[in-house]
């Protein structure tokens, strides 16, 4: 079964511009959760969704948004880009409904920004 | 989430046994106790969790101290794979529900020498 996946796996962008990152999870896999990972702040969560709809936030200004499509893939955007918003941004798929909710990562989208 | 601590780096030697600790003095009784490890260049990878009693499954053993404040994850026979960030997390139990983000710390770096 294939694992999940990011695109594009490094992007470098300037201040001011925006960028959509694209996440297509595990296959039956329903939920999608987005992580930004920086050294200062560590691995922290954007928001998660589940059949289409954002079910959970993190705390993350408005510039930060996602969305999810009927396939489960998902996209997040992060407009007006600042110097502080590069960072390794992750992608997480899981199954709700049991227990633990294990989340399967996948290998991240590295964002600069000039 | 309840806050978890762990010390921020540890060194063993390849082969040998290598046991990480987690302490989780304000854990609620249903709280399942979480280990995830992040290799480097990649994403996070769930290792094993539990909720009280000992866990093991083919990457790992987990033990829960009776009290449940504080965990151990125990990896039998450290091979320089194993070199990673190691995150113990803990998460709310539910079933039927949806995923709250993880809550990560700062981890303990575990470094393998040869």
């Amino acid at each position: 079964k294939a694992g999940v996946t990011q695109t594009p796996r490094y992007l470098i962008k300037t201040r001011g511009q925006q960028v959509t990152l694209s996440c297509s999870p595990i296959s039956g896999h329903r939920s999608v959760s987005w992580y930004q990972q920086t050294p200062g702040q560590g691995l922290q969560f954007l928001f998660e969704y589940f059949s289409e709809t954002q079910r959970n936030k993190g705390n993350f200004p408005g510039r930060f948004s996602g969305r999810q499509f009927s396939n489960s893939r998902s996209e997040m955007n992060v407009s007006t880009l600042e110097l502080g918003d590069s960072a390794l941004y992750l992608c997480a798929s899981n199954l709700p409904g049991n227990d633990y909710n294990e989340q399967f990562f996948g290998p991240g989208t590295r964002l600069t920004v000039l | 989430d309840a806050k978890t601590t762990q010390p921020n780096s540890m060194e063993s030697n390849e082969e040998e046994p290598v046991h990480l600790p987690c302490n989780h003095s304000t854990i609620s009784g249903t709280d399942y106790i979480h280990w995830y490890r992040q290799l480097p260049s990649q994403g996070p990878e769930y290792v094993i969790h539990g909720l009280t009693s000992n866990v093991n499954n083919r990457m790992a053993s987990l033990a829960i101290a009776e009290d449940r404040k504080s965990s151990t994850l125990i990896l039998h026979r450290a091979t320089l794979r194993d070199a990673a960030v190691y995150y113990c997390i803990l998460r709310a139990g539910f079933s039927g529900g949806g995923a709250d983000g993880l809550t990560f710390g700062k981890g303990t770096h575990l470094i393998i020498q040869p």
